[in-house]
């Protein structure tokens, strides 16, 4: 198994411009879900999904769109990068909720300049 | 509000030492604890998750306990190695949240030969 794959692993934005980071896993785990970290803070959840179709705001979910159109994907959209979201993302997953354990990708360092 | 609080921000240690790093929490209703190791440039790994009724797990090296009456934590390591340099983080999940997880901001360590 790869477990979580991430892409791009580095990527540098004009403010104004769009991306998607992409996000895949093979473990057929239902929940997703995006973080970013930034220096000197906790992770921070973006957007999560508990399965296909399903999505929902995390604590920081203004200027992200996510969809999840199947098991294994679960791309995050910044529709008009701005400096201030310039940070590491990652994308995680689990089997559920609860007390189950989450894999986490290698992450994205994302710069905006 | 619910915080999760970890000291001390950084500690160096020589290698064969042991250490310990605490958590405190003020996450309510509490439904379990973590911790990770994240290596720098790494996404986070599981070291322990640790439910209401559980005061000690172990893996490994990694000795983690948990008080839920004073919401305290700590995780232990014993005989400490070079590649144990890292990044720990205590993460608090909520009961009745769907993937509400609240992150510490880290201790980093540092192992010196």
């Amino acid at each position: 198994n790869a477990g979580v794959t991430q892409t791009p692993k580095f990527q540098v934005l004009k403010t104004g411009q769009s991306m998607t980071l992409q996000c895949a896993q093979d473990m057929n785990h239902e929940y997703m879900s995006w973080y970013r970290q930034d220096p000197g803070m906790g992770l921070r959840l973006i957007h999560y999904s508990v399965g296909a179709g399903i999505t929902d705001q995390g604590e920081v979910p203004n200027g992200y769109n996510v969809s999840r159109s199947t098991t294994e994907d679960f791309p995050l959209r910044l529709l008009s990068a701005a400096p201030s979201q310039t940070s590491v993302y990652f994308c995680a997953s689990s089997l559920a909720g609860g007390n189950y354990e989450q894999y986490f990708g290698p992450g994205t360092r994302l710069t905006v300049t | 509000k619910n915080q999760v609080e970890q000291s001390p921000q950084s500690l160096i240690i020589l290698e064969g030492k042991n250490c310990t790093l605490q958590c405190n929490y003020t996450v309510s209703p509490f439904s379990n604890l973590r911790w990770y190791k994240q290596d720098t440039g790494r996404g986070p790994v599981s070291l322990t998750i640790m439910t209401f009724s559980e005061n000690t797990k172990s893996n490994g090296r990694y000795t983690a306990t948990l008080d839920a009456d004073t919401k305290q934590s700590s995780l232990h390591i014993t005989a400490s190695q070079l590649s144990d340099s890292a990044s720990y983080i205590c993460v608090v999940s909520q009961m009745d949240s769907n993937y509400q997880l609240i992150w510490g901001a880290g201790t980093k360590l540092i192992i010196k030969p």
